[in-house]
């Protein structure tokens, strides 16, 4: 069965910090791999989207890396603020259904000031 | 452009009741979703379209019927509202499907409550 998993699942850093969320997956055949950003009471928004081939992709201060032979993915958060709370969410697609997707249950970020 | 618009945004039912939920978008996309999502879970497929006039069930779409009439339109219908409906329902729409790189853009959602 196709699954995401992401860790921690909740997590609490002061403004101005880093932080790295993990995503590791059994999903297969792969397509791509996708972060998203929900803020509470809205809907997902792209952060990345990284094929086989890629490494690592940056969207501003967020940066994803994909390790596509240990199924591993990290979104890191550089220097975090405080519209960075919210929750991310892995989201892994294989290329045997081109409609289906499997969600990770995300992690929620926390910045304090 | 207004991207994926939800209507509405909030919603009581009774159990037993029947509702449409209403998504359109302004993107002249072909793929159009629709997921809900539970207190603190992933987001789950309940059918999806590949364009007008066609349209497939996702992970969950027990209790759920789609129609797919226009581009612009991928309304859900409940027809018999149960308790474990209770969610939060998000449309999204993209160009191509989600195993090409392209964004999939969601709406607001749509937050039910079934008593």
């Amino acid at each position: 069965k196709n699954q995401v998993e992401q860790s921690p699942q909740s997590l609490i850093i002061l403004e101005g910090k880093n932080c790295t969320l993990q995503c590791n997956y059994t999903v297969s055949p792969f397509s791509n791999l996708r972060w998203y950003k929900q803020d509470t009471g809205r809907g997902p928004v792209s952060l990345t989207i990284m094929t086989f081939s890629e490494n690592t992709k940056s969207n501003g201060r967020y940066t994803a890396t994909l390790d596509a032979d240990t199924k591993q993915s990290s979104l890191h958060i550089t220097a975090s603020q405080l519209s960075d709370s919210a929750s991310y969410i892995c989201v892994v697609t294989s290329n045997t259904n081109a409609g289906k997707s499997t969600f990770g249950d995300g992690t929620t970020l926390t910045v304090k000031p | 452009n207004a991207g994926v618009t939800q209507t509405p945004k909030f919603r009581i039912l009774k159990i037993g009741q029947s509702m449409t939920l209403q998504c359109t978008q302004d993107m002249n996309h072909n793929y159009m979703y629709w997921y809900r999502q539970d207190p603190g879970m992933g987001l789950k497929l309940i059918y999806y379209s590949v364009g007008a006039g066609i349209t497939d069930k996702g992970e969950v779409p027990n209790g759920y019927n789609v129609s797919r009439s226009t581009t612009e339109d991928f309304p859900l219908r409940l027809e018999l509202a149960a308790p474990s409906q209770t969610s939060v329902y998000f449309c999204a729409s993209s160009t191509l499907g989600l195993a090409g790189v392209n964004e999939q853009f969601f709406g607001p959602g749509t937050r039910l409550t079934v008593l």
